[in-house]
């Protein structure tokens, strides 16, 4: 079955750097768009960031552009995203997700987040 | 850039009665509209896709309605587990991804 499971995520000070990772397994890894996606307290849902499934397009919103870069190692099934100068407005419970077969850029699969704190 | 609009905010129902959350986009999205449920701790959970298509193992209880900019999300027995938060996202062209801010459903 499918599985995409989250790791990285910790306290940090503010204009520090953390990179997060994604572990995906059960479907072949290199034939789907994958996101990332965040919550932030009393916030809604942000998708911050995609990435082409061979890596060669990749999309930020501007909340994070920048600062933050998606990337991929299709050789090892994995997800990552560097975030560079953490600011408090960056604390977030983080989660990929992955697109549609046909990309339709909906996520049928999530993981279950890893939690990022930005705090002095 | 579209903008969705979820109301309300917080929505108060009874356990056994119906719920209906909209989602309204700035401008037409078609039918390129999908509903999640969020509890705490959980990841989300695709509900809905094309605005009406229940997702994999979704029960019946939940459907979806609405094309072009309005949008509704209608439990129509809500059970204790369906207690949640709900987010609506519009997905029409690249690059996609945009949610609206959420409406929680509490328990009356």
């Amino acid at each position: 079955q499918v599985q995409l499971v989250e790791s990285g995520g910790g306290v940090v000070q503010p204009g520090m750097s953390l990179t997060l990772s994604c572990a995906a397994s059960g479907f072949t890894f290199s034939n789907y768009v994958m996101h990332w996606v965040r919550l932030a307290p009393g916030k809604g849902l942000e998708r911050v960031a995609v990435i082409w499934y061979d890596g060669s397009s990749k999309y930020y919103e501007d909340s994070v552009k920048g600062r933050f870069t998606i990337s991929r190692d299709n050789s090892k099934n994995t997800l990552f995203l560097q975030m560079n100068s953490l600011r408090a407005e960056d604390t977030a419970v983080y989660y990929c997700a992955r697109d549609t077969a046909m990309i339709d850029g909906y996520f049928a699969y999530w993981g279950q987040g890893t939690l990022v704190t930005v705090s002095s | 850039e579209v903008v969705m609009t979820q109301s309300p905010a917080t929505l108060s129902v009874s356990p056994g009665e119906r719920a209906t959350l909209s989602c309204r986009a700035s401008q037409s999205v078609d039918k390129t509209l999908a509903w999640y449920q969020h509890k705490p701790g959980q990841a989300p959970r695709l509900l809905i896709y094309g605005a009406s298509t229940r997702a994999t193992g979704v029960p019946a209880r939940f459907s979806g309605s609405g094309s072009g900019t309005e949008f509704t999300l209608t439990i129509s027995s809500l059970q204790s587990e369906d207690f949640a938060i709900y987010y609506c996202q519009k997905y029409n062209n690249w690059p996609w991804g945009t949610f609206g801010q959420g409406t929680k459903l509490v328990i009356k």
